[in-house]
């Protein structure tokens, strides 16, 4: 079964540093794979995704991930976060219909 | 640009009770998706309709139902309300005929409190 892990549950980062939140995949079939962000008391907002081609993917504010067939990841990257970034973070994998999601990390970004 | 609706915002029953959530997808959307999310948990799927048909379901308990109208608008209905049962609720849409990979478009939820 198709499934994603995000490895931290919580980063906490300074205001401008570059951040990465990691999430492995396990798919024996081609997959599809997403990366949303959550803000407090909101819906979920598509940063990216990956169907096919280019293993990097550029998202919107400035995030951006690798897709890595080898190591089945797709870790989430922004080289330079802002205190507006926080917020939790999701990644999934298309599973028929269905998105599956990891069980999120929260980014924390201070001044 | 339109988004999904989702109406109510909040919603507080008692346990035993009976709750509708609707769903207003996104003008030209075909597809919608029921999500639950519990508290300080990732989001669960529930159920998928395309084109008025059911497309695909999940951990959908028994004592709910769903259904997509013609207008393409969906209601998910639950009954015999638990008190696991509050959560936040997110209904998301899709066009391009319920493929995998779609990109889903999730509205604001719907906050269900059973007491």
């Amino acid at each position: 079964a198709q499934s994603v892990t995000q490895l931290d549950s919580q980063v906490p980062v300074f205001e401008e540093a570059p951040v990465e939140l990691r999430c492995n995949y396990s798919s024996s079939v081609s997959v599809y794979l997403f990366w949303y962000v959550q803000y407090p008391n909101q819906g979920l907002q598509l940063l990216l995704k990956y169907l096919s081609g280019s293993t990097l993917v550029k998202g919107i504010n400035g995030f951006e991930a690798e897709f890595n067939k080898s190591q089945t990841s797709f870790h989430l990257r922004k080289p330079s976060v802002h205190i507006s970034d926080t917020a939790e973070y999701f990644c999934a994998v298309s599973v028929g219909a269905a998105l599956i999601f990891g069980k999120g990390t929260t980014l924390s970004v201070s001044s | 640009a339109a988004g999904v609706i989702q109406s109510p915002r909040h919603l507080i029953k008692e346990k035993r009770e009976t709750a509708t959530l609707k769903c207003y997808p996104i003008p030209r959307h075909d597809t919608v998706y029921w999500y639950q999310q519990g508290p300080g948990q990732d989001p669960q799927f529930l159920i998928s309709f395309y084109e008025k048909m059911q497309s695909d379901k999940g951990s959908i308990p028994d004592r709910f139902s769903a259904q997509q109208f013609s207008d393409y608008h969906s209601e998910l209905n639950m009954s015999s309300l638990e008190l696991g049962d509050s959560a936040l609720y997110f209904c998301a849409s899709s066009s391009n005929q319920d493929r995998a990979g779609d990109t889903q478009y999730f509205g604001p939820g719907t906050r269900l409190t059973v007491l």
